[in-house]
């Protein structure tokens, strides 16, 4: 258990439909992450919220659209999402920059099929 | 972009055996951190190592820095077979907010 939780662990949806993955921490962290972890691929960045403020969009297409109400949740709502979007969705939280050094906390991640 | 690349991108050992994963950076650096990743599951903390340091211990891991060489390794002794898993290293991209990962080296130790 890491203090990182995100719903659903699981999801197959068509690609018209719309959906949405939430991730939670109650650790206190400043920052919130939104990662892609596709097959045999590496992880990538695709948001960063700090302060409930969105400081990084690794061109992402705008079928991904974060969220994030407060510290503790981040959203990502998916709509008319591809195949090629299937992938596994790590959410993580930390806390940046009130110390020198931050290690990460992960959630256990959301399996996305479309399809 | 990726800011780490590591090698190898497969290891395959024996039960008892050492593990070595290297692990090279672009930017500069205040530290460097490793992850280990099961299959489908997100990643644990395993280490840091501030730039300042060379070398740091925990348990069966050993981690080495050379912040001249932009490069980082990841030294597993006496491996067991539950420490198959993909293991990353991750640094912060100076100057924004990106935390970056490496490519992942997935290590398979045989029993």
């Amino acid at each position: 258990e890491t203090g990182v939780t995100q719903t659903p662990r699981h999801l197959v949806m068509g690609m018209t439909n719309k959906k949405s993955l939430k991730c939670e921490q109650h650790l206190g962290h400043n920052a919130m992450y939104w990662y892609k972890q596709s097959a045999k691929k590496p992880l990538e960045l695709m948001f960063v919220y700090s302060l409930e403020e969105r400081v990084e969009n690794n061109s992402v297409p705008s079928r991904f659209s974060p969220e994030c109400p407060n510290s503790s949740h981040l959203f990502l709502h998916l709509h008319t999402l591809q195949p090629e979007d299937s992938a596994l969705y790590l959410c993580a939280s930390r806390d940046r920059g009130r110390k020198v050094d931050t290690e990460a906390f992960f959630g256990q991640g959301t399996r996305l099929t479309v399809v | 972009s990726q800011q780490g690349e590591e090698d190898p991108q497969a290891l395959s050992i024996q039960e008892g055996e050492n593990a070595t994963m290297n692990c090279s950076y672009k930017t500069s650096i205040n530290n460097l951190q490793w992850y280990r990743q099961n299959s489908g599951r997100g990643l644990v903390h395993l280490i840091l190592i501030r730039s300042n340091e060379r070398e740091k211990h925990s348990g069966r891991l050993r981690v080495t820095l050379d912040t001249s060489k932009k490069s980082s390794s990841l030294l597993i002794t006496a491996s067991r077979a539950a420490d198959t898993a993909s293991y990353f290293c991750a640094t912060d991209d100076s100057g924004t907010y990106k935390y970056i990962f490496g490519t992942g080296t997935r290590l398979k130790v045989l029993a």
